[in-house]
């Protein structure tokens, strides 16, 4: 099962926006809307920004958001702030009681 | 609340086994999935496996079939992942992380460094 396919990097300045895309295919992001996203960073534990492709967990900033079309989820990051630096992983239901993830994305905040 | 604690750091030598363990607190242990997902140094998450802890049943990912078991001991509220025949791209942080209703992870462990070195 190969990787969900995600930039390696992003960046932007404070206050902008940026879209982190996760690019899979038919047997999974494009299946289901069962993608979460996660922001990790250094040393420490992934944590869940959104689920079910759009959803956020009570505590998550507004300024996260997430969207799907086809076989490609996208998260945006708007009104960026420098704690927002992280690597950002995508994940997705697979089929058959199977999770996969993308590669990561490392945003930097300008 | 929730919480997931893992075992401490392990130095194994090629070829060993290690069995990292996850023990759960703040919630009913057998009304819910764990799963493991691993991280090596700067690389991705990558996804491992699953134990319902209700009924013991298990599911892992294609690559890690036949070299890594999970198990669980409802009395402690604990679930145990073993890798055997470790090899050097066996390094890693794995973490446990309970799985939610729409396959996402809300709780995670703090994570156990498994080092594989000669």
């Amino acid at each position: 099962q190969s990787a969900l396919t995600q930039p390696a990097s992003v960046s932007g300045s404070p206050g902008q926006s940026i879209t982190i895309s996760c690019t899979g295919s038919s047997s999974d992001v494009g299946s289901y809307n069962l993608v979460s996203w996660y922001q990790q960073h250094p040393g420490k534990a992934p944590k869940l920004m959104i689920y079910e492709g759009s959803k956020r967990p009570s505590g998550v900033s507004n300024r996260f958001s997430g969207s799907k079309s086809g076989n490609t989820a996208s998260l945006t990051i708007s009104g960026l702030q420098a704690e927002d630096e992280a690597d950002y992983y995508c994940c997705s239901y697979a089929g058959s009681t199977t999770l996969v993830f993308g590669g990561g994305t490392k945003l930097t905040v300008l | 609340q929730v919480q997931l604690v893992q075992s401490g750091a392990e130095v194994k030598k090629p070829g060993a086994s290690v069995k990292v363990s996850c023990k759960a607190s703040g919630y009913t242990f057998t009304s819910y999935v764990m799963h493991w997902v691993r991280q090596a140094p700067g690389q991705r998450l990558e996804w491992m496996g699953w134990i319902n802890a209700g009924n013991g049943n298990t599911k892992y990912s294609e690559k890690f079939q036949g070299r890594v078991t999970i198990t669980r001991d409802t009395s402690a509220s604990t679930v145990y992942m073993e890798v055997s025949s470790l090899g050097s791209e066996d390094t890693a942080v794995y973490y446990c992380a309970r799985y939610s209703s729409s396959w996402y992870f809300e709780y995670w462990g703090q994570g156990t460094l498994v080092t594989v070195s000669s």
